[in-house]
């Protein structure tokens, strides 16, 4: 089944305790990204990566960190998370042309 | 910037209803536009797409024109159900902000019986 998985699907952490949320995909898509999702604002893209080692900032970057070594994989790393980065995460993946992108079913995060 | 706007929720309808979601957005270059639909508890799923001006997206019953005149991208169904109850949001993609997608803040939809 074409999937696009997250873990953990729910965290709670404590302000500066490093954390890291992977993401896979089995399409082989050469488009992966990382979004959060906070009441009233939509979504926000926070990085992007066009394919393996190549990524860019979204809109949303400071306090994350993301690695594209593989074509499936695309981890969300938070070296030192902060209250105000308790959100909704999602991955997604789409081929080159970004036309339709698939989703993981989110990570909710909580950081006291 | 691209940005996207999306009419003030949450809308209630009751079922067989007419729906319009409005979705006006702001780019440069020539951006694909999107809906995403998103159930209870789940992730976000492609409802419909639209690549180039005056193209119409549609599935499941949902219609919406892609009109570069008036910068917008309304969802309509002439006839919803409860099962489309959800959160729905306006994105586009693609034109000069290449790898980039912007979402609207999302509008939610609930249908009565």
């Amino acid at each position: 089944e074409a999937q696009v998985t997250q873990n953990p699907r729910y965290l709670i952490t404590v302000t500066g305790k490093k954390l890291t949320v992977t993401c896979s995909q089995n399409m082989n898509h050469e488009y992966m990204s990382w979004y959060r999702q906070d009441p009233g604002l939509g979504l926000r893209q926070i990085y992007y990566s066009m394919n393996v080692e190549v990524t860019d900032k979204g809109d949303v970057p400071e306090g994350y960190k993301v690695s594209r070594k593989e074509k499936r994989n695309f981890p969300l790393i938070l070296e030192s998370p902060s209250p105000n980065q308790t959100s909704l995460y999602f991955c997604a993946s789409s081929l080159w042309d970004k036309e339709t992108q698939y989703f993981g079913p989110g990570t909710r995060l909580l950081v006291l | 910037g691209n940005s996207v706007t999306q009419m003030e929720g949450p809308v209630t309808l009751s079922e067989e209803a007419f729906l319009t979601i409005n979705c006006t957005y702001t780019a440069t270059g020539y951006p694909s536009l999107f809906w995403y639909v998103q159930y209870p508890g789940e992730g976000l799923q492609l409802l419909l797409k639209a690549t180039k001006a005056d193209d119409k997206g549609s599935n499941k019953g949902f219609e919406a024109t892609y009109r570069k005149e008036t910068t917008s991208f309304h969802l309509e169904k002439g006839s919803v159900q409860v099962s489309d109850s959800a959160v729905y949001f306006c994105a586009l993609g693609g034109g000069t902000s290449y790898g980039k997608l912007t979402f609207g803040q999302g509008t939610i939809l609930t249908v009565h019986p």
